[in-house]
């Protein structure tokens, strides 16, 4: 199976700062890499899907970047709605996987 | 408007069985692919299984921590697919949720989830 290992697994952040969240694979992956955000208590929202492709309606605010077995989730400057928890995920292979997540807070 | 909606969760005996649905609005689902994820409580996200679409004939996938045990069927009729779960034991107690998936040329993408539906095994 492969593993994905995000860090941190949580980060204390203020309204403005820029945040970066990455996610390494123990095997390459190529581009197959989504990026969700999920809220307490609320079902996840997908933000980004191939690596760095904004899905539609999520604030250009957040962006992805990398292949093979390093990722970037980045928030360019983190507003009140965007404290939650980021999981990567890889559709390379069966079994599909999920990172253990990131909780962003305020500080 | 996509809509996913779960349901049929609830609080069963271990070895016992539930049979949870998803039904879809907005789309047809037979055109896509769905995926199964759960989040047990306080825990993170596990990727549980997969039907494929029509032009797939519904094949399917499972995580081996459910496989043998739990089955995802459709219903076209009725616009829905159902995830059969028997042999429950205590590590199935989550809230289940249903996504579904697009095509984006290369591979298949969840950009849609359910509101998901709780399933509490416990005597």
């Amino acid at each position: 199976d492969i593993q994905l290992t995000q860090s941190p697994s949580f980060l204390s952040a203020s309204v403005g700062d820029r945040v970066t969240i990455t996610c390494r694979a123990s095997q390459g992956i190529n581009s197959y890499l989504a990026w969700h955000q999920q809220k307490p208590g609320k079902a996840p929202k997908v933000l980004i899907y191939a690596a760095s492709t904004l899905q539609s309606g999520v604030p250009s605010r957040f962006s992805g970047s990398g292949s093979g077995t390093e990722f970037t989730l980045t928030i360019s400057s983190l507003q009140p709605e965007d404290f939650a928890t980021y999981y990567c995920q890889q559709l390379k292979s069966y079994p599909l996987t999920f990172g253990g997540g990131t909780k962003v807070e305020i500080k | 408007e996509v809509q996913l909606v779960e349901s049929g969760g609830g609080l069963v005996q271990p070895g016992g069985s539930l049979r949870l649905s998803c039904a879809a609005s907005g789309f047809t689902i037979s055109d896509h692919y769905i995926d199964w994820v759960r989040q047990a409580p306080g825990k993170g996200l596990e990727w549980v299984g997969r039907t494929r679409n029509k032009a797939y004939s519904y094949t399917t996938e499972y995580a081996a921590s459910v496989r043998g045990r739990f089955t995802i069927s459709r219903d076209d009729s009725q616009n829905s697919l159902y995830l059969q779960m028997n042999s429950l034991n205590t590590e199935d107690t989550a809230v289940y949720y249903c996504t579904r998936l697009f095509y984006d040329g290369s591979d298949y993408y969840c950009d849609y989830w359910g509101q998901g539906t709780l399933v509490t095994v416990s005597s």
